[in-house]
């Protein structure tokens, strides 16, 4: 099945810090999710970003389908976009489901 | 907030027991898709329910079994629990099976 890795597994910044987290994937995919899970569990959408580049706010996202890789870059950071941070890909002929990394977990120190 | 609710928050279960868990998907999804997350680890499939039949499963056990109700709302049943089966069970709601906005899970702990 399809293999999807994520850089790096820690990140420690400083707040205001920025920062680039990484999502490689081994296959060609439909579409990319990336999600904020907060210390309580709840994963947020982020991003449906297949290919090219978002931005909402304070992140912004850029797929390169073609290399099989997103980045996802956090601005000015601040303690509340500490927690754990995953990218998912969903591919048709995989079946219906969404395959995820292992997860960036950021903590950001006041 | 995303709309989908899950139910119980929170649960504890002893090793053999069987647990019900419930997820309402929201409005106007028709496709609810279930996943395990184990502590430090990403979810994985469990499986989907689309129009009230099962649309594809992960590598789980037949122990794990799901049902999807007219309302498109969806229970995760798991029979004869083991230790390892300790997690947050997620669930996502979806229109025509691509994607997912999640709910807040459920946590289970079986001792």
């Amino acid at each position: 099945g399809i293999q999807v890795e994520q850089s790096p597994p820690d990140l420690i910044l400083q707040e205001g810090a920025n920062s680039t987290l990484r999502c490689n994937f081994s296959d060609s995919v439909n579409n990319l999710q990336w999600f904020h899970q907060n210390p309580w569990g709840q994963l947020i959408n982020l991003f449906y970003i297949p290919s090219g580049t978002k931005q909402n706010g304070r992140l912004s996202a850029t797929t390169v389908a073609t290399e099989r890789y997103s980045l996802l870059y956090i601005s000015s950071s601040q303690t509340t976009d500490s927690g754990v941070y995953f990218c998912a890909v969903f591919l048709w002929a995989a079946g219906n489901k969404l395959t995820f990394g292992g997860g960036t977990r950021v903590l950001v120190k006041p | 907030e995303t709309g989908v609710t899950q139910s119980p928050t929170h649960l504890i279960k002893t090793r053999g027991q069987q647990v019900t868990l419930r997820c309402s998907s929201q409005s106007g999804h028709n496709t609810v898709s279930w996943y395990q997350q184990a502590l430090g680890q990403g979810p994985q499939f469990i499986f989907q329910y689309y129009r009230e039949e099962e649309n594809g499963r992960g590598n789980f056990p037949p122990r794990f079994s799901g049902l999807q109700f007219p309302n498109y709302s969806s229970e995760l049943n798991v029979n004869a629990l083991e230790l390892d089966d300790s997690a947050l069970y997620l669930c996502a709601s979806s229109w025509e099976l691509a994607g997912g906005d999640f709910g807040p899970g459920t946590r289970l702990l079986v001792l």
